[in-house]
């Protein structure tokens, strides 16, 4: 069965620092999606895109942060200068299009955990 | 704006109790509803999912729910509770009709089985 998979596991990066995650959706799903879990918190919203743009993006998602699908399989997350409390589990999520996701099911990856020091 | 609240962080049950987490969600209109799990060291995975063609609803390894209008309400059930069901429990919502919106998650609810 397709699967959404993220690479690295885990990241481990000094403040001030770039680093970018990288997630690779299921193949024919058009939606793609990052969310960050802060340990003991809820799951987060970051951004979707959409068409090789962003359709939305949360208040969490600021000018440190960027997003990208290099080629036709890969979407990343960059975040320019990473500060202690961007220590997160980072989901990378995908779905269908409108036709065949009309319920917004979107299916995660395992995860990337980053750590800044 | 909507939110999903999930009442108790944790819940404890023994091999072959029910099990039961629940989720409130609050609009105006009733959203798609999901439940994800997420086992240790994985990503989520989608459990259900309410889209409105029936309010129970069956979901993988044996896990239900119900929603509820009057409540507000779709709650996570399994009548009899397996170690392996030992994980972190999700409910999300999205907005009806908004195809690619972000998905709405509750805290989770972390559930431990003991045998």
């Amino acid at each position: 069965e397709p699967e959404v998979t993220q690479t690295p596991s885990h990241q481990v990066t000094q403040m001030g620092q770039e680093v970018i995650l990288r997630c690779v959706p299921i193949s024919n799903h058009l939606y793609f999606y990052w969310y960050r879990q802060i340990l003991g918190q809820k799951v987060e919203f970051l951004v979707s895109f959409y068409n090789n743009e962003i359709s939305e993006k949360s208040e969490i998602f600021d000018d440190q942060f960027s997003v990208e699908r290099p080629d036709g399989s890969n979407f990343t997350l960059k975040i320019r200068s990473t500060k202690l409390e961007d220590s997160a589990m980072y989901f990378c999520a995908s779905r269908p299009d409108r036709a065949r996701g009309i319920y917004n099911e979107q299916f995660f990856g395992p995860g990337t955990r980053l750590t800044v020091l | 704006a909507q939110s999903v609240t999930q009442l108790g962080s944790h819940v404890s049950v023994s091999e072959g109790a029910l099990v039961l987490l629940r989720c409130n969600y609050s609009s105006s209109v009733p959203p798609y509803l999901f439940w994800y799990v997420q086992y240790p060291n994985q990503g989520l995975q989608l459990l259900l999912k309410y889209t409105s063609a029936a309010t129970l609803v069956k979901g993988i390894n044996g896990f239900e729910a119900e929603f509820k209008k009057s409540e507000t309400s779709f709650h996570l059930t399994k009548p009899s509770a397996h170690m392996s069901d030992a994980a972190e429990y999700f409910c999300a919502v999205s907005p009806r009709n908004q195809a690619g919106t972000a998905l709405i998650f509750g805290k989770g609810t972390t559930l431990s089985v003991s045998s």
